[in-house]
């Protein structure tokens, strides 16, 4: 069974930094390109980053290029979300998802979620 | 960006109705769209790809249709279960972008 549990979530003052994890199971990680995609208090959902099997390309959305990055480790079949110079904006529900049927940006598969809250 | 506007934002229906929403895109994405399903507090759950094709253990009551601009997620006779909020979404360019969602409630 696919199983993606995202951590790290909480409260953090804007200018502020945090560092989001996602732990595959149940399927080969190494394999598979992935994503974060986050969703603002009753709002809808807004795809963040992408990243490749390797590890080796990044996609960003307008809204956190050069301030987010995302990684990989293979090894430990994790995935990670750098967040650095926090706004109010980026408070959301972070959810990550796996690329699927062979595209970048269809999300087969989503974790449960962590939640980020931006404020002072 | 290609924009994903989806009708109605919501709707109100009963257990065994049939229910349609549709999603329009702002330029051409051949048949490069999904439909996820997402119940209150709980992760979307992928149901649809490439317009019409159903994920693995989606009920065949689920069934989308459309390319080009314009889709379609029909469901055709509503379960309890059913009551949640649909997201079209798609998946053809760089940025992958979402419509805004239709809430589908208990009539």
């Amino acid at each position: 069974e696919v199983q993606l549990v995202e951590s790290g979530g909480g409260l953090v003052q804007p200018g502020g930094s945090l560092r989001l994890s996602c732990a595959a199971s149940g399927f080969t990680f190494s394999s598979c390109e992935m994503n974060w995609v986050r969703q603002a208090p009753g709002k809808g959902l807004e795809w963040v980053s992408y990243i490749s099997s390797s590890g080796s390309t990044m996609y960003y959305a307008d809204s956190v290029k050069g301030r987010f990055t995302v990684s990989r480790d293979n090894a430990k079949n994790s995935l990670y979300l750098q967040m650095n110079s926090l706004r109010a904006e980026d408070t959301a529900v972070y959810y990550c998802a796996r690329a699927g049927r062979r595209s970048l940006y269809y999300f087969d598969y989503w974790g449960q979620g962590t939640l980020v809250t931006v404020s002072s | 960006d290609i924009q994903m506007t989806q009708s109605p934002s919501s709707l109100s229906a009963s257990v065994g109705d049939r229910v349609t929403i549709t999603c329009r895109a702002s330029q051409g994405i051949s048949s490069w769209l999904a439909w996820h399903q997402q119940k209150p507090e709980k992760a979307p759950k992928s149901l649809i790809y490439a317009a019409s094709s159903l994920e693995s253990g989606v009920p065949s009551r689920f069934s989308g249709s459309g390319s080009g601009t314009d889709f379609t997620l029909t469901i055709s006779s509503l379960q309890p279960e059913d009551f949640a909020t649909y997201y079209c979404q798609q998946y053809n360019s760089y940025p992958p972008t979402f419509g805004g969602g239709t809430k589908v409630e208990i009539k």
